[in-house]
């Protein structure tokens, strides 16, 4: 079935940690996109992927990386959690449509990150 | 520069009644706009997109230019409609386009 899988779903853990949170999805989407969302704020993008290879930062100051290897996989890591990490991270994917034209991005279910 | 604004964070309301959920948008070119909705203990979803002209679990958005706004409405509240709400607006940031979120507005429908 087509869908978007994070894991884990819960995370924590102390500061200093390194950690990838993993984002998988078989929808067949070229294109992800991991947000940051405290609860009931708005989505802040922080990365995001056209297809393999291909990686760029969002409007939202990271000091998290991600890769693009396979298409259907895009983990983000943290090199040194801290806490002012503590957030939701939202894996998200869409079809490659042309410039301009605004596609459905479909979301998983999220990581919740708690850094002590 | 490109921005959504949704004015409550919180929105109240009795079942049956009207609802209405307020999103203004700044942007200069023409634009296209979501509305996405987050029920409790489930995934961000697309509601509605402006450029599809449909009504999805009888609520409607019309896009008004004059005022850059993207309202969305229902005329009877159901107590299911309790959820989060953003409004996105899909427009150039940098060299490239990307979704554009509001702060979302929680409704809450009272019995």
């Amino acid at each position: 079935e087509a869908d978007i899988y994070q894991t884990p779903r819960y995370l924590v853990i102390g500061t200093g940690k390194k950690i990838t949170l993993e984002c998988s999805q078989t929808m067949g989407h070229d294109k992800m996109y991991w947000y940051q969302q405290d609860p009931g704020m708005e989505l802040h993008l922080i990365h995001y992927s056209y297809g393999v290879n291909s990686t760029e930062k969002g409007d939202l100051s990271s000091e998290s990386t991600v890769s693009r290897i396979r298409t259907e996989h895009f983990p983000l890591t943290l090199e040194s959690a801290r806490p002012s990490h503590t957030s939701q991270y939202l894996c998200a994917s869409s079809e490659q449509k042309r410039q301009g034209a605004g596609e459905t991005q479909y979301f998983g279910p999220g990581t919740r990150l708690l850094v002590l | 520069a490109q921005r959504v604004t949704q004015p409550e964070k919180l929105l109240s309301v009795f079942k049956g009644a009207p609802v209405e959920l307020k999103c203004n948008y700044s942007y200069s070119g023409s634009p296209e706009l979501f509305w996405y909705v987050q029920y409790s203990r489930q995934r961000l979803q697309l509601l509605l997109r402006h450029i599809s002209r449909e009504s999805i679990k009888g609520f409607t958005a019309d896009l008004n230019k004059g005022e850059t706004s993207f309202h969305l409405k229902k005329p009877f509240a159901q107590e299911e409609d309790s959820a989060m709400y953003y409004c996105a607006l899909y427009a150039p940031m940098d060299s490239n386009y990307q979704l554009i979120w509001g702060a979302g507005t929680k409704l809450i429908i009272k019995p």
